[in-house]
């Protein structure tokens, strides 16, 4: 039983466009919600983080934003650059159990 | 300060071998995680060390596996009689406290088994 559902599986975006991931996930028990940026050959490196008491959390051109009832949430990349161009990956954690859920991926091409 | 080591960044093993995976936490931390990345999917989550203990390895194949994290020296995936269906990107991680949200990744083992 997958947790932690992410779409699209990958995806192309024009430089300057906005780029969006979407992420479900069924465990209530969840309270931290992070997203992952991996190039490759690199390990996955933390991006932007919410917790479920905020609707959204936007970090310069990223943003969350987060809907508790729809047990949901996505990452937006606004003005997107062909330097974002990576596999992006949703996660969802209990923070007590010290450990992650993570989605899928999302590959992201973004042409300049 | 250097981030999460992990060595070797390539291993290639053949069928029935063991391979041996090392990760070296940040200094100073004392949490490790693995994750067994395999082609187009996300990382799942295999283990939980904390020095000397063992946490939580729900997500530890029942055979052939095993992890340790010993008081001194870094931590240690072991694969025992590797198939080729181990072939994957090994990552760990390690955290300060217990935290995800404070755990840094290393850059991977990638374990091909032939």
């Amino acid at each position: 039983q997958q947790q932690v559902k992410q779409s699209p599986q990958s995806l192309i975006v024009q430089k300057g466009g906005i780029s969006i991931i979407n992420c479900a996930y069924e465990n209530t028990a969840f309270d931290y919600f992070p997203w992952y940026q991996q190039f490759p050959g690199k390990g996955p490196a933390l991006l932007i983080a919410i917790r479920p008491d905020v609707s959204e959390k936007k970090e310069g051109r990223f943003t969350i934003s987060f809907n508790k009832s729809a047990k949901q949430f996505s990452l937006h990349i606004m003005d997107s650059q062909p330097g974002d161009s990576a596999t992006y990956f949703c996660a969802a954690s209990n923070t007590n159990a010290g450990k992650s859920t993570f989605g899928d991926g999302t590959t992201l091409t973004v042409k300049p | 300060n250097a981030g999460v080591m992990q060595n070797p960044r390539h291993l290639v093993r053949r069928r029935g071998q063991e391979a041996r995976l090392r990760c070296s936490p940040m200094k100073g931390h004392s949490h490790v995680y693995w994750y067994r990345q395999l082609p187009e999917e996300g990382l799942k989550f295999m283990v939980y060390l904390q020095k000397e203990n063992i946490i939580d390895e729900s997500g530890m194949p029942k055979e052939r596996f095993s992890a340790e994290f010993p008081k001194e020296g870094p931590s240690i995936l072991r694969i025992q009689q590797v198939v080729r269906g181990d072939s994957a990107a090994y990552f760990c991680a390690s955290s300060l406290i217990k935290s995800v949200t404070e755990a840094f990744f290393g850059q991977g083992t990638r374990l091909t088994v032939v």
